[in-house]
């Protein structure tokens, strides 16, 4: 089992829509939680992070997190064109490593 | 203006040859990093600092070296020794170490060993 785990997609939502992707991770320590948007070529680009149960909004963009079910989530609302990008879930490892341990990403594209 | 630089953008290398991939910092963060990232992949952890004069291999340091004699720099040697080289390298740093903190990162470096 991978340690953060996220679907590759492409995941396509229509222009206005919200598009909902998701994590989930195996370490139960884990204490931090990050999304992060990369560009086709470019750098992650941070954009969200959560440490605590529950919603984190900030303006499109929502943040869930259930540790319970060792789950997070980013939730953007009124997709724009300019949100197709890929979405990289990042996670502390808690014990040991003391560093991020990335998903693969998801590949969002939002039509037009 | 504050934050994190690579050089350089793009790198081309020989087999055989050592190369090294400069990263600076300028937002006084105490840890840095150094991942890889392959096409169509997440990103994998070569090497960590947390603090200057120390630093630990993640989960790919096979292949590679670091140093960190300053706070803001911490350069990535990319030695022959490194099966598959060639890929997109990511610098970022971070307030304090242990995963806990916000990342922030370099443009990258795109190098392609032939």
């Amino acid at each position: 089992q991978k340690e953060v785990e996220q679907n590759s997609g492409p995941l396509s939502v229509p222009e206005g829509a919200i598009a909902s992707l998701n994590c989930t991770y195996s370490d139960r320590v884990s204490q931090s939680f990050f999304w992060y948007r990369q560009y086709s070529g470019k750098s992650p680009e941070l954009i969200m992070s959560i440490y605590s149960n529950g919603d984190k909004e900030d303006g499109r963009f929502t943040a869930q997190l259930n540790k319970a079910s060792q789950y997070v989530s980013l939730l953007i609302r009124d997709s724009q064109p300019s949100d197709s990008a890929t979405y990289l879930c990042a996670v502390n490892s808690g014990t040991g490593r003391r560093a991020l341990t990335f998903g693969s990403g998801t590949r969002l594209q939002v039509q037009p | 203006d504050g934050g994190i630089t690579q050089s350089p953008k793009y790198l081309f290398r020989k087999e055989g040859q050592n190369v090294t991939l400069s990263c600076e910092q300028n937002l006084n963060h105490d840890a840095m990093y150094w991942y890889r990232q392959d096409p169509g992949q997440g990103l994998r952890l070569i090497y960590y600092s947390q603090i200057v004069n120390d630093f630990q291999k993640g989960d790919i340091a096979e292949g590679y070296s670091v140093s960190r004699e300053k706070k803001e720099s911490f350069p990535l040697t990319v030695t022959s020794a490194q099966k598959n080289p060639t890929a997109f390298y990511l610098c970022a740093s971070s307030t304090g170490g242990g995963g806990y903190y916000e990342q922030y990162f370099g443009p990258g470096t795109r190098l392609t060993v032939t």
